[in-house]
C-alpha cells in the first residue's frame, strides 16, 4: 500500500536555527514528490515537485531533496514567517494524477 | 496565477440536511479534487474527475457524490450530512502533463451539529 510518512509532528525553532523536516515514503513507483506549505485556516500551496533521486530544488530558505525512500525539507535560518504546516505528498505511477499526502509538519519559528 | 474558489468558508449544516460544496477553477484543468483534512490524518481524496462527467472514486468516497456539469466546477454533494462528516474540505485542481501540481482553494469548515 502506498503510504507517506512525515516526522517530526511538530518542531518548534529559535529564528536563525536551521533544521530538516523528513518525508518518508513507499509507493509502487514514484511520478513526483510534492511539498506543500499550509497556513493555518488557509488551503496549502505549492512548494516543490522533485521527479527522481538526487534531484534537489530551493526556494529562498528551503531546500528539498529526494533519495529512493525519502525526502528532506531543509529550512536554513527561519524566520518567524516561515511557522506554518508543511504537507509532503507522492504521486504513483498510474495513479491518474491522485496524491497520497503525510498527515504535516507543523513548525513553529519564534524570535 | 491559478485559481481555486470556494464557494463558502465556514457552513455550519444541521444533520440529515443535504449539503452542497462547489468549487469553480479558472485554469481550464482538466482534473478537479475533492479532499477532507482532519488534525492528524492529513488530506484524504474523497472523489476526483478527469473530465466532464466523469468521477473515480477516492480513498473515502462513502456518504459523498460528486458532480462536474461543466470543466471549470466540481460540486461536492453530503446526502444526509453526519457530525463524522465535520471537517475542513479542500479542492483542488490541475493539468496532466504540467508536473501534475494541484492547486488548492482556501477550503470551506464545515460543522454538522
Amino acid at each position: 500500500e502506498d503510504q507517506v510518512t512525515q516526522s517530526p509532528e511538530a518542531l518548534r525553532l529559535q529564528e536563525g536555527e536551521s533544521s530538516s523536516l523528513n518525508c518518508s515514503y513507499t509507493v509502487s513507483g514514484l511520478r513526483g514528490l510534492f511539498w506543500y506549505r499550509q497556513d493555518p485556516g488557509k488551503g496549502p500551496e505549492f512548494l516543490f515537485t522533485l521527479y527522481s533521486a538526487g534531484e534537489e530544488k530551493e526556494k529562498e530558505r528551503l531546500k528539498a531533496t529526494l533519495t529512493k525512500k525519502e525526502s528532506f525539507l531543509h529550512i536554513t535560518a527561519p524566520k518567524p514567517e516561515d511557522s506554518a504546516t508543511y504537507l509532503c505528498a507522492v504521486q504513483a505511477s498510474g495513479g491518474y494524477n491522485k496524491l497520497i499526502f503525510g498527515a504535516g509538519t507543523r513548525l513553529a519559528v519564534h524570535p | 496565477d491559478v485559481k481555486v474558489t470556494q464557494s463558502s468558508r465556514y457552513l455550519v449544516k444541521r444533520t440529515g440536511e443535504k449539503v452542497f460544496l462547489e468549487c469553480v477553477q479558472d485554469m481550464d484543468h482538466e482534473n478537479m479534487f475533492w479532499y477532507r483534512q482532519d488534525p492528524g490524518l492529513g488530506l484524504r481524496l474523497i472523489y476526483f474527475s478527469y473530465d466532464v462527467k466523469m468521477k473515480e472514486k477516492g480513498d473515502i468516497p462513502e456518504g459523498y457524490s460528486v458532480s462536474r456539469e461543466k470543466k471549470e466546477r466540481f460540486s461536492l454533494i453530503l446526502e444526509s450530512a453526519s457530525t463524522n462528516q465535520t471537517s475542513m474540505y479542500l479542492c483542488a485542481s490541475s493539468l496532466t502533463g504540467q508536473g501534475n501540481i494541484q492547486y488548492f482553494g482556501a477550503g470551506t469548515r464545515l460543522s454538522v451539529l
